[in-house]
């Protein structure tokens, strides 16, 4: 089984447009992080959600919105689309120091 | 806020050789230092992790050493195989509240070994 899943694995859309991305994880961990991997293949934290509360906002824009149903879960919303938003999305779990990544969303804005 | 320096960015061994990767941090309350490796179109995965009270782990061909004092630390692969070819992420991670940890990351090192 998959410990870290996200979906969808692809996302292409246009500019202007709002788009969601999910994640959920079966490995009982309490906190969940997105990351935002650029071309250049920087990785750079954006949220982490600790027990259901937003506990690191990295200086993202807030079109970004972070949402966590349950522990389980942290999806990840983007508001008015624009073309430097694409990049590929890790989301991650972690319960102590490791962190588990899924297998990552490649957005493209057209 | 924390600061990774991460070199070389690319490195080309033959296969058999030694790889040694670099990396700087600047905060010193980071006290957890993993490497990741990423291959092409896959997830970053953890290959080896270092806690700021040891100064050196081991896992067969990989080994990583920390210094505290001069905040530096590498990542040392041995009889590197063609499968070793990937991207390298060094890390720094200071604990935040409850379980989070904030992974501040290295550049990247792209390692590619000659057959």
């Amino acid at each position: 089984d998959t410990a870290v899943s996200q979906t969808p694995k692809y996302l292409v859309t246009q500019m202007g447009n709002d788009k969601s991305i999910k994640c959920e994880q079966n490995l009982g961990h309490d906190t969940m992080y997105w990351y935002k991997q650029d071309s250049k293949k920087f990785l750079k934290i954006m949220f982490s959600y600790n027990n259901k509360e937003l506990i690191i906002n990295e200086t993202v824009p807030n079109r970004f919105s972070p949402k966590s149903p349950d522990k389980a879960h942290l999806n990840l919303h983007i508001n008015s689309l624009e073309l430097g938003d694409s990049a590929v999305y890790f989301c991650a779990s972690s319960q102590d120091h490791e962190q588990y990544f899924g297998p990552g969303t490649r957005l493209t804005v057209t | 806020g924390e600061n990774v320096e991460q070199h070389p960015s690319t490195l080309s061994v033959q296969e058999g050789d030694s790889a040694v990767i670099k990396c700087t941090y600047s905060d010193s309350a980071s006290n957890y230092f993993p490497w990741y490796k990423q291959e092409l179109g896959k997830r970053p995965q953890l290959i080896i992790d270092i806690r700021s009270n040891v100064g050196e782990k081991k896992d067969q061909r990989i080994a990583v050493t920390l210094n505290k004092t001069a905040k530096h630390f590498s990542l040392h692969i041995t009889e590197t195989q063609p499968e070793d070819s990937a991207v390298y992420f060094c890390a720094a991670s200071t604990e935040t509240s409850g379980s989070a940890r904030q992974l501040t990351f290295g550049s990247g090192t792209q390692l590619t070994v000659l057959p």
